[in-house]
């Protein structure tokens, strides 16, 4: 079975500056897709970036980009210029082609400061 | 275009009793999925319901059912409730059987197990 792992439970930024939230996940599959989302104090589930295995670049999404490591089962998200609206449980998924269902991470509260 | 929608917002009930969520997805989505997040516990995956069939299913015991209707809302039934049920109930939408598609998820629905 398919696992996802984020390993910084909570993490803290400087409004402006640059945060990279973790993950790593493992898989047999060679074709996949992977998500980030983000889940504010609302609760609700905001798609933030959506990466697929076999593209070899990184998706990008206006201030947010990954950087996808295939080999070493890497998929962590960088957020460049934090804002305070950034603030907010980031979850990390994994999706097998031939199925839909989501796979999640733990999650990482990111915390900004202004 | 309007979002997910699901209804209640908050939900009690007593142990034993039967509980019932319903989602209304994206127009033009075919695909709904169900999202259990129990404090300590994570998003698990539930139930997945496609042009009216079950899709596939999570490891929950068989009192959590549910069924798609023609206009591709859904409902969710957890009969016998205990009370580690309780929790957010995420549901989400997507286009399509092929996996790959991007889920987008409603305000969740709160169910108070007492």
């Amino acid at each position: 079975a398919q696992t996802v792992t984020q390993s910084q439970p909570e993490m803290s930024v400087q409004e402006a500056e640059t945060v990279t939230l973790s993950c790593t996940y493992d898989t047999s599959e060679s074709d996949y897709y992977l998500f980030w989302y983000k889940q504010p104090p609302s609760r609700q589930m905001i798609l933030v970036i959506r990466q697929e295995a076999y593209k070899q670049q990184n998706a990008t999404e206006n201030r947010f980009s990954v950087n996808f490591q295939k080999a070493a089962k890497s998929f962590s998200l960088k957020i460049s210029d934090s804002q305070l609206g950034d603030a907010a449980m980031y979850f990390c998924a994994y999706m097998e082609t031939s199925g839909s269902r989501l796979t999640f991470g733990e999650g990482t509260q990111l915390t900004v400061n202004p | 275009e309007a979002g997910v929608t699901q209804s209640p917002t908050h939900l009690i009930k007593t142990r034993g009793q039967q509980a019932t969520l319903r989602c209304s997805p994206i127009s033009g989505h075919t695909s709904v999925y169900w999202y259990q997040q129990a404090l300590g516990l994570g998003l698990q995956f539930l139930l997945w319901y496609d042009e009216g069939e079950e899709r596939n299913r999570g490891n929950f015991p068989p009192r959590f059912s549910g069924r798609q209707f023609p206009n591709y809302s859904s409902e969710l039934n957890v009969n016998a409730l205990e009370l580690e049920d309780s929790a957010l109930y995420l549901c989400a939408s997507s286009t399509g059987l092929a996996g790959g598609h991007e889920q987008y998820f409603g305000p969740g629905t709160r169910l108070t197990v007492t």
